[in-house]
C-alpha cells in the first residue's frame, strides 16, 4: 500500500469549509484513497473513498488531483462535532482488505 | 439494525493472567480485524481474518492470539497479560465486495497491572 502525509494538525473556524490535504506521490492504478476519522475515545469511521474522480457524500468532499499524487478532503461547514483526528489511507480495495493507519491530521474546530 | 460490539469495554487485570476480549458483527462480514491503539503509535494491526478458519498475524502479533469459528465473532486473546499489552483495542469489520470499507467497533480500554 502507498504510503501517504498529512499535517500533524490544523484549525478551522466552526461553520467555514475544512480542506484536509493528504499526499500520496507513489500511488498506484489500482489503489483508492480512503478517509476516516476518529473522534476521541471512539473507533474510527469510515467517511468517503474515491479512486481518480472526484466524490461527495452526505459527509464530506473528496478532490483527487487529476496525476493522483494527493487528495483533499472537504468538510464544507465544520462543527465542533467534527474535531477529531483524520487518517488518508490509500490501499487497494477487494484485495489487501487490511488497512495500514498513519499518523492522521489531527483537526480543531474552533468557536 | 447490523453493528458491531465489544466486550468487555473496560478491563484490570493482572500480569501472566490469560485474557480474552470479545468481538461480534451482525452484518455477515467476511473480514474481522484487531488494531491496538496507543498514545504516539496510532493504531496498529494486531491480527485479522478473512473468513471462517482463517487468521493472519499483523504488525504486532506477538502475545496476541485469535480464531475464527464462525462469521460473526473474532475473540482475541492475549496468552500471559503483560504491562506492555495495556492499551485500547479495536476490533474492525469488512466486506469483501463493495468499497471495502471497515467499520470498528467502541473500543475496549485494557489495563494489565
Amino acid at each position: 500500500d502507498a504510503k501517504t502525509t498529512q499535517p500533524t494538525s490544523m484549525d478551522c473556524a466552526e461553520g467555514r469549509a475544512a480542506n484536509l490535504p493528504c499526499n500520496h506521490s507513489t500511488i498506484s492504478g489500482n489503489e483508492y484513497v480512503y478517509w476516516y476519522r476518529q473522534i476521541h475515545s471512539q473507533g474510527p469511521q469510515y467517511i468517503i473513498h474515491g479512486l481518480k474522480n472526484n466524490e461527495t457524500n452526505e459527509m464530506a468532499s473528496l478532490i483527487i488531483t487529476e496525476d493522483r499524487k494527493s487528495s483533499t478532503l472537504i468538510l464544507p461547514h465544520a462543527t465542533l462535532r467534527d474535531t477529531a483526528v483524520y487518517y488518508c489511507i490509500v490501499r487497494v480495495a477487494n484485495g489487501g482488505f487490511k488497512t495500514i493507519f498513519g499518523a492522521g491530521t489531527r483537526l480543531f474546530v474552533k468557536a | 439494525d447490523a453493528e458491531i460490539t465489544q466486550s468487555p469495554r473496560h478491563k484490570i487485570t493482572e500480569t501472566g493472567r490469560q485474557v480474552t476480549l470479545a468481538c461480534h458483527q451482525t452484518w455477515n462480514h467476511n473480514n474481522m480485524f484487531w488494531y491496538r491503539q496507543d498514545l504516539g503509535h496510532g493504531l496498529r494491526l494486531i491480527h485479522y481474518s478473512y473468513g471462517v478458519q482463517d487468521t493472519n498475524k499483523g504488525e504486532v502479533s506477538d502475545g496476541y492470539s485469535v480464531s475464527r469459528s464462525n462469521t460473526e465473532d473474532l475473540p482475541l486473546t492475549l496468552e500471559s497479560a503483560a504491562s506492555s499489552q495495556t492499551s485500547v483495542y479495536f476490533c474492525a469489520s469488512s466486506d469483501r465486495t463493495g468499497p471495502d470499507t471497515q467499520y470498528f467497533g467502541p473500543g475496549t480500554r485494557l489495563t494489565v497491572l
